[in-house]
């Protein structure tokens, strides 16, 4: 089973407007992180924002913001107020376990274009 | 602030041919992880070290090797190279294990092109 699924291959905004970007995960431990990632064209990879399984708040980082739904399983990535220069690819991945060295879980990815 | 350096950035192989990745980690950053990306596709894990030793194990080809050095710099060596292995490779480091909460800091990425 998919453990982490971004069920938007494509999505466009209009530039200064909000957009959402879905990702819902599944694991059965108590213990996770959850985390944005944006790439752009030029391939690095850039980390926006992080989600843990016992943060009782959505985490907020400048425009970004994650809507964490923990009964349903999903961390949705909000970014307001869209600018040209967000258009890239978004990673939502996870990471589980108490004892995890690190490794993290990647989805498929959400292409976002931001229409000037 | 000092990232996590890749060399070379971009590689072009021919077919069984040998290719070898390295990675520089953020200063005191003590832990070297190595993802793959092919063409279109999500970052897949495929092993780190933690002060030298191998922390974890993913899905890295038997005909892939790597290791972390004692300035804690990694190595990917990957030999008998195949078409599939085109890919972007990806190094990150953290400040000992990250655990399920720390910060993976990524490198720009080495791309290699196997023709």
């Amino acid at each position: 089973a998919q453990k982490i699924t971004q069920t938007q291959p494509g999505m466009f905004v209009q530039e200064k407007e909000a957009v959402t970007l879905d990702c819902t995960y599944d694991t059965s431990d108590p213990s996770y992180g959850l985390f944005w990632y944006k790439q752009p064209s030029s391939g690095e990879m850039i980390f926006l924002i992080y989600q843990g399984s016992y943060d009782q708040q959505n985490a907020t980082e400048g425009r970004y913001s994650l809507n964490f739904q923990k009964a349903r399983k999903s961390a949705n990535l909000v970014i307001s107020a869209s600018q040209l220069g967000d258009s890239a690819m978004y990673f939502c991945a996870m990471r589980e376990g108490a004892n995890n060295a690190g490794k993290s879980t990647f989805g498929d990815g959400t292409t976002l274009t931001v229409k000037p | 602030a000092a990232g996590v350096i890749q060399s070379p950035r971009h590689l072009i192989k021919e077919k069984r041919e040998t290719a070898t990745l390295k990675c520089y980690p953020i200063p005191r950053h003590d832990t070297v992880y190595w993802y793959q990306q092919g063409p279109g596709q999500d970052p897949q894990f495929l092993i780190s070290f933690y002060e030298k030793m191998q922390s974890d194990k993913g899905s890295i080809p038997d005909r892939f090797s790597a290791q972390q050095f004692s300035d804690y710099h990694s190595e990917l060596n990957m030999s008998s190279l195949e078409l599939g292995d085109s890919a972007l490779y990806f190094c990150a480091s953290s400040q000992g294990l990250a655990g399920y909460t720390g910060e993976l800091f990524f490198g720009e990425g080495s791309r290699l092109t196997v023709l």
